[in-house]
């Protein structure tokens, strides 16, 4: 079946601190790859996809993500998080004609 | 460029009663909008796609009866909430794309409904 795993439901960081949060998704072909964030009450900001290309990409606030074909991850990273960065994280894949999200991690951080 | 506005933000209605929730497209046309569905601390789950003049597709499990969606425009689609029930407290989420398909989603503030 078509899935999304975020194995971490909930991570804690220093700020200042690196960050890397896990999405691995089951897909034969080359997936479409996503990491939207969601603040409390709030709509989905996109932060980066992949759709080809070179497998490290850049996204926005200082995200970057990377597609690893050999472990079906596509894992994001920051190098140095700011308490503005609490938030939950959404990994998602294009199955067909539907985006579909993983449970999400919720990223909290302490000064 | 690419915002989406969903109308109400919040509102509570009585079990039994209808309410309908506004998703829009501000800067572009939306070939194709997307209603979503997220329950507390959970994911989103897509309950249907609609494309502009067609009826919406809904996916399994999702009574059609119950949400009703409309697009009428390419800017404008709605989910109407048929008989509420306390069990359709949720956060809807819209999201708009000016592709047929997934691929460029824009996803709306999402709608807060709680049905006493």
């Amino acid at each position: 079946a078509q899935s999304v795993t975020q194995p971490d439901i909930h991570i804690t960081v220093s700020e200042g601190a690196s960050l890397e949060l896990r999405c691995n998704y089951s897909y034969g072909a080359t997936p479409y790859l996503f990491w939207y964030v969601q603040s409390p009450g709030q709509g989905l900001q996109l932060l980066l996809k992949y759709f080809s290309g070179d497998t490290l990409v850049q996204g926005i606030k200082g995200f970057e993500a990377e597609f690893k074909r050999s472990q079906s991850s596509f894992n994001l990273r920051k190098p140095s998080v700011h308490w503005s960065d609490a938030a939950e994280y959404f990994c998602a894949v294009v199955y067909g004609n539907k985006l579909v999200f993983g449970a999400g991690t919720i990223l909290r951080v302490k000064s | 460029g690419a915002v989406v506005s969903q109308h109400p933000s919040r509102v509570i209605c009585k079990s039994g009663t209808s309410v309908k929730i506004e998703c829009r497209s501000l800067d572009f046309q939306a070939t194709t909008m997307f209603w979503y569905r997220q329950f507390p601390k959970k994911s989103l789950m897509l309950m249907a796609t609609s494309n502009e003049g067609s009826k919406a597709t809904y996916e399994q499990g999702v009574e059609k009866d119950k949400f009703l969606i409309n697009h009428a425009s390419l800017t404008l689609s709605t989910l109407t909430v048929t008989s509420a029930h306390p069990e359709d407290s949720s956060f809807y989420i819209c999201s708009a794309s000016p592709l047929a398909g997934a691929y460029e989603q824009y996803f709306g503030p999402g709608t807060r409904l709680t049905v006493t």
